[in-house]
């Protein structure tokens, strides 16, 4: 069984819908909780970070983590087809040399 | 602009070869890996380096090698000895190496190279 488990996807919504994208993860050891964005053929870039559990808010984009279900999730809000693109979740913790583990990530359509 | 560089950006080899995967960045950052995605998967981590001169295996480092002698730089070999090498492959590196405070140590990665093994 895989440490973290991304809802597979592939997701395809209208513009403007709200989106939820999630992960669920065995470990309790991890403490920082990343979401990353992947344009295809190109590298992921950092999106949101956050640390225990709670929720982080940047523009459209909210993180949220609880612990005690060892569940994470992004919400992009007036979704645009600009946010098309693979979704992955990434977490770590202070063991282990501060490794991240990936989820398999989530792909998103967003159509005009 | 500070950054990641990986070349090249497509790679194309026979079967039996080994090839090396470039890997340059001038964020000054202390920390370098390697990653390999195959489509639908996760990344996977293949090599590791905290420090100059040091590296670690990751979770699937069987038919790879690796170096690094200068700061900015960490060249990924692909041997011929690696079973199945066709994949994307991420080069990331982050701001510190003391693991224990990595909160505000996001990786910054790379737009990959994609190797193609015939």
């Amino acid at each position: 069984q895989k440490e973290v488990e991304q809802d597979p996807g592939p997701l395809s919504v209208p513009e403007g819908a709200i989106v939820s994208l999630n992960c669920t993860y065995s470990n309790s050891a991890f403490q920082y909780f990343m979401w990353y964005r992947q344009y295809s053929r190109k590298g992921p870039e950092l999106l949101m970070y956050t640390y225990s559990s709670g929720n982080k808010e940047d523009g459209r984009f909210t993180a949220q983590v609880d612990k005690s279900s060892k569940y994470i999730s992004l919400f992009i809000r007036d979704s645009q087809p600009s946010d098309s693109a693979t979704y992955l979740c990434a977490m770590k913790g202070n063991t282990n040399a501060g490794k991240s583990t990936f989820g398999d990530g989530t792909t998103l359509t967003v159509k005009p | 602009d500070g950054g990641i560089t990986q070349s090249p950006k497509y790679l194309f080899r026979k079967e039996g070869q080994n090839v090396t995967l470039s890997c340059e960045q001038n964020l000054n950052h202390d920390a370098m890996y390697w990653y390999r995605q195959d489509p639908g998967q996760g990344l996977r981590l293949i090599y590791y380096s905290q420090i100059v001169n040091d590296f670690q295996k990751g979770d699937i480092a069987e038919g790879y090698s690796v170096s690094r002698e200068k700061k900015e730089s960490f060249p990924l070999t692909v041997t011929s000895a690696q079973k199945n090498p066709t994949a994307f492959y991420l080069c990331a590196s982050s701001p510190v190496a003391n693991w224990a405070s990595s909160y505000n140590s996001p990786l910054h990665f790379g737009n990959g190279t994609r190797l193609t093994v015939t």
